[in-house]
Parts: structure tokens; sequence; C-alpha cells
């Protein structure tokens, strides 16, 4: 199936800087998630995206959707240890299944207290 | 909140096995899935459900089958495991575009 192409594949980092990771896909897309993974769990949902342009904050997260619809980022800002874990994107593919979502493989991010 | 439950965190079979593992939602989704996740592969689809008794394969369906008898309960099915099906299991629902996971169930096939 399609992937995404989710970077960095992974960061280290000091407590209380700034994060910023990215997402592009091939095709067009109309729905752009970001989900949290700590170890041993399931994915958690930090952010949905619906609309080209949209920017949507949760807490010290922001996400946007791509002008283009074939790209997301995500940024964290002022990181603190519990930020610890695997952050994913997903999408669905415009032409694509009414029900299937695309995903990155993850990006993992460490911080230093 | 939506609350997804899957039967099992961590399970050890042996090869040949019949494997079961159950995943129930709370929110009257019509949508659920059955992913595995594996290092290095991310997250792959297995099978899907949009109704009761509806199915449909996913992109790695092989060796895997599912049940959806009632709205509510996704089983996936391992009818004769084998160790390279050792892997995250991670259920999902969803009613429009957002998919809500589990957490997961951790299998070891020896």
């Amino acid at each position: 199936g399609q992937q995404l192409n989710q970077s960095p594949q992974s960061m280290f980092i000091q407590e209380g800087e700034d994060v910023s990771m990215n997402c592009t896909s091939s095709s067009i897309f109309n729905t752009w998630l970001w989900y949290k993974q700590e170890p041993g769990e399931g994915p958690v949902l930090l952010i949905a995206l619906y609309k080209a342009g949209e920017l949507t904050s949760n807490g010290r997260l922001t996400a946007q959707f791509g002008i283009t619809r074939k790209d997301s980022f995500l940024n964290i800002s002022a990181s603190i240890p519990s930020d610890v874990g695997i952050y994913f994107c997903a999408g669905r593919d415009s032409g694509g299944s009414n029900y299937k979502l695309t995903f990155g493989k993850g990006t993992l991010l460490t911080v230093n207290p | 909140d939506v609350k997804v439950t899957q039967s099992s965190r961590y399970l050890v079979k042996r090869t040949g096995e019949k494997v079961f593992l159950e995943c129930v939602q709370d929110m009257d989704h019509e949508n659920m899935f059955w992913y595995r996740q594996d290092p290095g592969l991310g997250l792959r689809l297995i099978y899907f459900s949009y109704d009761v008794k509806m199915k449909e394969k996913g992109d790695i369906p092989e060796g895997y089958s599912v049940s959806r008898e009632k709205k509510e309960r996704f089983s996936l099915i391992l009818e004769s495991a084998s160790t390279n099906q050792t892997s995250m299991y991670l259920c999902a629902t969803s009613e429009t575009r957002v998919q809500y996971f589990g957490p997961g169930t951790r299998l070891l096939v020896l």
C-alpha cells in the first residue's frame, strides 16, 4: 500500500526546545491526522485537519494542513520529558477509499531532561 | 471519549495454534479495523469491516480472517499461528474520517 514520507525518523532534543516534523504524500489528501504512541500502547489522536491551510492547536502542539494538500506539519513548543514517544502522521487520499488511512512510519522523539 | 478495548495486552502462543484477538468499542461506530505494527514497516491494514457481517481485505490479509457478528465487536483470527505473525496488533474504529485505536495486543508466537 501507499506510504507517507515522514521526517525526521528520529529526534533527540533538550527539554525546552521546539520540535518540527512533517509528512508528504504523492497524492492529494482530504484529511491529515497526527497521533502519538507511547511504548506498549496504541496511537492516541492529537490533532485532526480537514481543509487546506488549516492550522490547529492542541496545547503546545500545532499542526497545519499544507496548501498543496500533499503535506502536513506538526510543531511541539517548549518540549518536556513526557513528550517522548513516536509521532505518526496519517492521511486520507482524496481519490481513495472512504475508509482507509495511509500512515507515515513515525518520528521517534527523545527529550533529554 | 471513544473507548476501544482489546481482550489481551500480551499473548504467547505456539506455532499452529488458533488465535482469537477480540476488539470491542462503545461508540456505535460503523467501521472497525485490524492492523499489525512492526518495526521499520509501520502500520499495515489486515482487514476492515464497514458493517455487521461485512468485511474487506486490507493490504496483508494472508493468514488471517475476521468476524463481525455484532456492531461493537470485531475479531481477528489466526487460523494456524506462525512465527512470522509475532507482532503488535492494533484495533481501530471510525465513524467519519478519524480512526481511534485500542491499546494493542502484543502477540508472540513460539
